[in-house]
């Protein structure tokens, strides 16, 4: 089946600091979804990107589609302590029957030091 | 708006014990998921419907079963319950079409000893 490698699987910044992690694929993904899991919670979805080369920014996070379809970026500018989390890329299974199904990377966790 | 309510937030169990994980979404979604969550793994799909009345399995279904009561509600049961079920279970909610993200509950916290 499709899987998604992301990288770094964790990281730690001091505070200001900015974040990059990335996504990859062996396949073609139509979609990019990038998820915040905050602890004790279950994931939110930061951006979602349908494009190749769509660039997005919500607020200080910014993602990028990128053009061969197979890879995607996520960058965090001036961390701060409350983005300590496990982030997550995620895309939607091939096939025209796959229901809304979703492919997990497997995480980056980033924890900032004030 | 409570989104995605997953019940109960914490369960411990013994092996062998039989549980069932309550799901309810009131954005009006027509599939719904139930994932496992395990350290370095990501998010494992464990069964889905994709509308009322439709379940099909996942990715690691075996040791679950799953009942679609109706469009708000996904129940996941583990009829005799594991060790290596022990995990954080997420219910997530999807309206329609593909490529369109997912809505997530806050997880059940099972332990299974």
């Amino acid at each position: 089946g499709q899987q998604l490698n992301q990288s770094p699987q964790s990281m730690f910044i001091q505070e200001g600091e900015d974040v990059s992690m990335n996504c990859t694929s062996s396949s073609i993904f139509n979609t990019w979804l990038w998820y915040k899991q905050d602890p004790g919670e279950g994931p939110v979805l930061l951006i979602a990107l349908y494009k190749a080369g769509e660039l997005t920014s919500n607020g200080r996070l910014t993602a990028q589609f990128g053009i061969t379809r197979k890879d995607s970026f996520l960058n965090i500018s001036a961390s701060i302590p409350s983005d300590v989390g496990i982030y997550f890329c995620a895309g939607p299974n091939a096939g025209g029957t796959s229901y809304g199904k979703l492919t997990f990377g497997q995480g980056t966790i980033l924890t900032v030091h004030p | 708006n409570a989104g995605v309510t997953q019940t109960p937030k914490f369960q411990v169990l013994k092996t062998g014990q039989s549980m069932t994980l309550q799901c309810a979404q009131d954005m009006n979604h027509n599939s719904m998921y139930w994932y496992r969550q395990d350290p370095g793994m990501g998010l494992r799909l464990i069964y889905y419907s994709a509308s009322e009345g439709t379940t099909d399995k996942g990715e690691v279904p075996n040791g679950y079963n799953v009942s679609r009561l109706n469009k708000r509600e996904f129940s996941l049961r583990l009829e005799s319950a594991a060790p290596s079920q022990t995990s954080v279970y997420f219910c997530a909610s999807l309206r329609t079409g593909m490529g369109q993200p997912q809505h997530f509950g806050d997880g059940t916290r099972l332990s299974i000893l």
